[in-house]
């Protein structure tokens, strides 16, 4: 049982570039989440997703979009980088209704736009 | 979610009970008091949540005031593997709770051996 794992770990992209980032997670949970953490400060939520088929915007989703075709995956894309996009990213997961809210969080993966 | 306040960073002695304060003044009455840490380089990881009563897990206890606007995350006796950024976070499950969680700043606890 791996829990929550995102790749890839590390990523440098150049200004304009794109990238999509993977989560996925072993334990059949509804809802999934898309977090970024900026140096010093807590998570933000960008996107997250209540099935397979659905996602919503968060606090900060400019710039990213999402999709959850699978329900054990939920990728996050970034169509043109940008150096403010610099950022540790945490996917996370939790069971859904009536079985628990904790969430589940990921490794992370660390994201370097120059 | 209502608001939390934390102090920005506390220190401890390994082998010592911790105490971290977290004050929720404007919590609702459908809020959870959730915590959780997250250690360098890594994801946050659940620690306690509570409503009401004074909580106890393998990891830590929760006790929540009578008035519920201030709640302290207990470590019984800490070891350097508890030195981390405790993020005390407001939950309310009145929407179905599939939003995310909001973060603030957090406490960073400091162990020293």
């Amino acid at each position: 049982n791996a829990g929550v794992t995102q790749t890839p770990k590390f990523r440098v992209l150049k200004t304009g570039q794109s990238m999509t980032l993977l989560c996925a997670q072993d334990m059949n949970h509804e809802y999934m989440y898309w977090y970024r953490q900026d140096p010093g400060m807590g998570l933000r939520l960008i996107h997250y997703s209540v099935g397979e088929g659905t996602t919503a915007k968060g606090e900060v989703p400019d710039g990213y979009n999402v999709s959850r075709l699978k329900k054990q995956n939920f990728l996050l894309g970034l169509e043109s980088a940008a150096p403010s996009q610099t950022s540790v990213y945490f996917c996370a997961s939790s069971p859904g209704p009536g079985r628990g809210e904790t969430q589940y969080f990921g490794p992370g993966t660390r994201l370097l736009v120059l | 979610d209502a608001k939390t306040t934390q102090p920005n960073s506390m220190e401890s002695n390994e082998e010592e009970p911790v105490h971290l304060p977290c004050n929720h003044s404007t919590i609702s009455g459908t809020d959870y008091i959730h915590w959780y840490r997250q250690l360098p380089s890594q994801g946050p990881e659940y620690v306690i949540h509570g409503l009401t009563s004074n909580v106890n897990n393998r990891m830590a206890s929760l006790a929540i005031a009578e008035d519920r606007k201030s709640s302290t995350l207990i470590l019984h006796r800490a070891t350097l593997r508890d030195a981390a950024v405790y993020y005390c976070i407001l939950r309310s499950y009145s929407g179905g709770g599939a939003d995310g969680l909001t973060f603030g700043k957090g406490t960073h606890l400091i162990i020293q051996p």
